[in-house]
């Protein structure tokens, strides 16, 4: 079975200071990861997906196989970063559209 | 594009009465996939379909849950009978293909059992 554990259900940083949101997942295949966003009145939407190693919004995050993780982090957090952040995980392949969420960290950045 | 609608936004229901959600894909998208949220927790798997299809289920709930895509209109996801455990947001999402493509997800829908 697949799942993926957020640590953190709230976590408040100050404008400008580095932020981490934790994502540890287990797996026993070869996952995708993916990190989703949802902004106050908003959809859920994707924010970044480990195989594309793209920086969006300044977000990175690197899928650390070791570990079992993929945390989000940006070095300089800003107030329009607040929202609430989702990570995933699908299998790699076949199947490789059913998602399975964390439970969601709410990042609140204070100016 | 306006992105994935769904309808109603909020619903409420009492126990015992029947539940239909319904779920329009983004232009050009053929797949489309049902989520349910209960309160604090992440979102699930419920079941994918292209047109006139359901190609996996095994995320519903082995009763009194059900859903269709047709060839003409929206999704619908149906739940008869329902219960307060019911109480949750669901969502839909819908893709151009399936291999490697991205879920746009639709705003959810609400439901509330009293």
């Amino acid at each position: 079975a697949q799942r993926v554990t957020q640590p953190e259900k709230l976590l408040s940083v100050f404008k400008g200071a580095p932020v981490e949101l934790k994502c540890n997942y287990s797996y026993s295949g070869s996952p995708e990861l993916f990190w989703y966003v949802q902004y106050s009145r908003q959809r859920l939407q994707l924010l970044l997906r480990h195989i594309s190693r793209e920086s969006i919004k300044g977000f990175t995050a690197d899928l650390n196989k070791g570990e079992t993780s993929f945390h989000l982090k940006k070095p300089f957090a800003q107030e329009e970063d607040s929202a609430m952040y989702y990570c995933a995980l699908s299998r790699s392949g076949g199947s490789n559209y059913k998602l399975t969420f964390g439970k969601g960290t709410l990042l609140t950045v204070n100016p | 594009n306006a992105g994935v609608m769904q309808n109603p936004r909020h619903l409420v229901r009492r126990r015992g009465q029947e539940a239909r959600l319904r779920c329009s894909p983004m232009k050009g998208h053929s797949h489309v996939y049902w989520y349910r949220q209960l309160p604090e927790e992440g979102l699930k798997f419920m079941v994918y379909l292209q047109k006139e299809n359901i190609i996996d289920e095994s995320g519903m709930p082995k009763e009194r849950f059900s859903a269709e895509f047709p060839k003409e209109g929206p999704s619908i996801l149906r739940i008869q009978q329902v219960v307060r455990g019911d109480s949750a947001a669901y969502f839909c999402a819908s893709s151009p293909g399936q291999i490697e493509e991205t879920q746009y997800f639709g705003p959810g829908t609400r439901l509330l059992v009293l």
